[in-house]
């Protein structure tokens, strides 16, 4: 079965570092497009960044772009999140999701790792 | 970026009673929407995806109508399991954006 799981987060003050992993299995990971999706009380759900199957297309939002970097290893079915320069407000729990082949709806999730950015 | 809007913020249903939650896109998204389902303290769970295109696994009692602007998740006949939170997101165009949730809620 389908399973994602990640890893990575933590407590980090503002303008640290982060980088969050997501392990898959259970799928062809190549196949895919795969996406982070972050939740916040104040802020509900936002995708974040997705990336192509082969890494050829990657899309960040505005409030993350020029900070956040994705990246995959296909080989080893995983997904990363470098982020840096990480901000109060990016404080959020973080997901790792698949996207979905006939859409761009996320049809696997991951638990999500909670990253708190405080000082 | 397109805004989606959704009504009401908590809807209170009975068991057996039929719930409507309605989302609204700031522009046409076409028919690129989907619903998702998240309980307290688990991750989403995507529901319905091309409008009214039911994902893997998931009753019939859910079902989704609408096009370009106003959109409509419909459960026919509520289940204790059903009672949470329910989000829809457009994927027309970057970025990709949530509507704010509607809490359905046990009456």
């Amino acid at each position: 079965q389908v399973q994602l799981v990640e890893s990575g987060g933590g407590l980090v003050r503002p303008g640290g570092s982060l980088r969050l992993s997501c392990a898959a299995s259970g799928f062809t990971f190549s196949d895919y497009y795969m996406a982070w999706v972050r939740q916040s009380p104040g802020k509900g759900l936002e995708w974040v960044s997705y990336v192509s199957g082969g890494s050829g297309y990657i899309y960040y939002a505005d409030s993350v772009k020029g900070r956040f970097t994705i990246s995959r290893d296909n080989a080893k079915k995983l997904l990363f999140l470098q982020m840096n320069s990480l901000r109060v407000e990016d404080t959020a729990v973080y997901y790792c999701a698949r996207v979905d082949l006939h859409s761009y709806g996320l049809d696997y999730w991951g638990q999500g790792t909670l990253v708190t950015v405080s000082s | 970026e397109i805004v989606m809007t959704q009504s009401p913020a908590t809807l209170s249903v009975s068991p057996g009673e039929r719930g409507t939650l309605s989302c609204r896109a700031s522009q046409s998204v076409s028919k690129n929407l989907a619903w998702y389902q998240q309980k307290p303290g688990q991750a989403p769970r995507l529901l319905i995806y091309g409008v009214s295109t039911r994902a893997t696994g998931i009753p019939a009692r859910f079902s989704g109508s609408g096009s370009e602007t106003e959109f409509t998740l419909t459960i026919s006949s509520l289940q204790s399991e059903d009672f949470a939170l329910y989000y829809c997101q457009h994927y027309n165009e970057w970025p990709y954006t949530f509507g704010q949730g509607t809490k359905l809620d046990l009456k």
